[in-house]
């Protein structure tokens, strides 16, 4: 069975510092990671996604099979960056279906 | 990008009433769409897959006499809570994903609660 775990429900940091949200899979095939974010009051968007290794809005994830983690970083947080997060796996197949973590609620302080 | 809407925003409704939610593509034909349920504070939790045309494949635990999947057209989908329940309030979410399939574009979501 596939599982995501992001072990911080709540992170708080202060703006211009560096922030990480962790996030562990276990499945055993190839998996597709994806962040998406949850602004408050709005919708869940995609953040970003392993494959396409970009960057957006200054965060960006490594897929590190080894340790079976997509950890999302960005080096100056921003006040506009506080929202929840959640690390997704798609197992692909025929309809990718999404497994969410239980998200981390970010916090930057001023 | 893709717009994904539900209708409605929110719902009130009696308990062992049904209650129908409107998932839409407004400017992409979904291949597949995704109900989810998601509790306060906690995350997103897959009820069922569905494809156009085809019955929906709903997940481990998830009644499905009980919440009802219809995916008539490449642009709508509805689940329909019958008899609800105070216990079936909750935040309902749909997706939706194209032909490429990678992407899930998120509905706005739809607070129900049963009284």
């Amino acid at each position: 069975a596939q599982r995501v775990t992001q072990p911080e429900k709540l992170l708080s940091v202060f703006k211009g510092a560096p922030v990480e949200l962790k996030c562990n899979y276990s499945y055993s095939g190839s998996p597709e990671l994806f962040w998406y974010v949850q602004y408050s009051r709005q919708r869940l968007q995609l953040l970003l996604r392993h494959i396409s290794r970009e960057s957006i809005k200054g965060f960006t994830a490594d897929l590190n099979k080894g340790e079976t983690s997509f950890h999302l970083k960005k080096p100056f947080a921003q006040e506009e960056d506080s929202a929840m997060y959640y690390c997704a796996l798609s197992s692909g197949g025929s309809n990718y279906k999404l497994t969410f973590g239980k998200g981390t609620l970010l916090t930057v302080n001023p | 990008g893709a717009v994904v809407s539900q209708h409605p925003s929110w719902v009130i409704c009696k308990s062992g009433t049904s209650v129908k939610i409107e998932c839409r593509s407004l400017d992409f034909q979904a291949t597949t769409m995704f109900w989810y349920r998601q509790f306060p504070k906690q995350s997103l939790m897959l009820m069922a897959t569905s494809n156009e045309g085809s019955k929906a494949t709903y997940e481990q635990g998830v009644e499905k006499d009980k919440f009802l999947i219809n995916h008539a057209s490449l642009t709508l989908s509805t689940l329909t809570v019958t008899s609800a329940h105070p216990e079936d309030s909750s935040f309902y979410i749909c997706s939706a994903s194209g032909p490429t399939r990678v992407e899930q574009f998120f509905g706005p979501g739809t607070r129900l609660t049963v009284l």
